[in-house]
């Protein structure tokens, strides 16, 4: 079975804090997306990492696939109250999305 | 360009009864796929329809069946429902394509509670 671990649970933080979020598998994926979701609506795809090694920012984003392609890791900078929502690794199997366990993130003014 | 439209919104059922939600996949896409997320969690995929085909299944049981017409919209029946069924359900569309997956576009969701 094919598991995708998140780390922390849960984070709140104030306006202008740094943080990074953990997604770690036993399991490889050819690909892993990050989504952020917000209630009442579906998961939105922030970025999809494809290289072992890989970095990729989305303005004060920065998303890292792991060298081994098992693990990967959400950093963002400055913190905005925008930022608020839960955060949702998910790695690509045979067209399927196998999603983490999330983490909820709370930004305070 | 409408994305990916789920009805309905929210639903409320008793045990032992029996739900149908759908799906109208965006534009242009082929393929639907759905996700059980309870409360908290990440959502697990439960299946996925291809060409009027369940391509795929997640581990759910048989009580969880699907349809995908000829326009590629879809629906999710749910069987003899459970207290455990309660959660949020979510259609993804994509398009199919050789070499790769495509990206999958997330309606907002149905809101089922069994009580």
């Amino acid at each position: 079975t094919q598991l995708l671990e998140q780390s922390p649970q849960f984070l709140s933080i104030q306006e202008g804090e740094n943080l990074t979020v953990y997604c770690n598998s036993s399991s490889v994926f050819s690909s892993l997306q990050w989504y952020r979701q917000e209630p009442g609506e579906g998961p939105v795809l922030l970025v999809t990492v494809v290289t072992g090694g890989e970095v990729k920012k989305l303005k004060r984003l920065t998303f890292q696939f792991g060298d081994a392609r098992k693990d990967s890791s959400l950093h963002i900078t400055a913190a905005q109250t925008g930022d608020t929502g839960l955060y949702l690794c998910a790695g690509l199997s045979t067209d399927k999305l196998i999603f983490g366990t999330g983490t909820r993130l709370q930004v305070f003014p | 360009d409408a994305g990916v439209t789920q009805s309905p919104t929210h639903l409320i059922k008793t045990r032992g009864q029996q739900v149908t939600l759908r799906c109208s996949p965006k534009s242009g896409h082929d393929t639907v796929s759905w996700y059980q997320q309870a409360l908290g969690q990440g959502p697990q995929f439960i299946f996925q329809y291809y060409e009027e085909e369940e391509r795929q299944r997640g581990n759910f049981p048989d009580r969880f069946s699907g349809h995908q017409f000829p326009n590629y919209s879809s629906e999710l029946n749910v069987n003899a429902l459970l207290l455990g069924d309660s959660a949020l359900y979510l259609c993804a569309s994509s398009l199919v394509w050789s070499g790769g997956a495509s990206e999958q576009f997330f309606g907002p969701g149905t809101r089922l509670t069994v009580l």
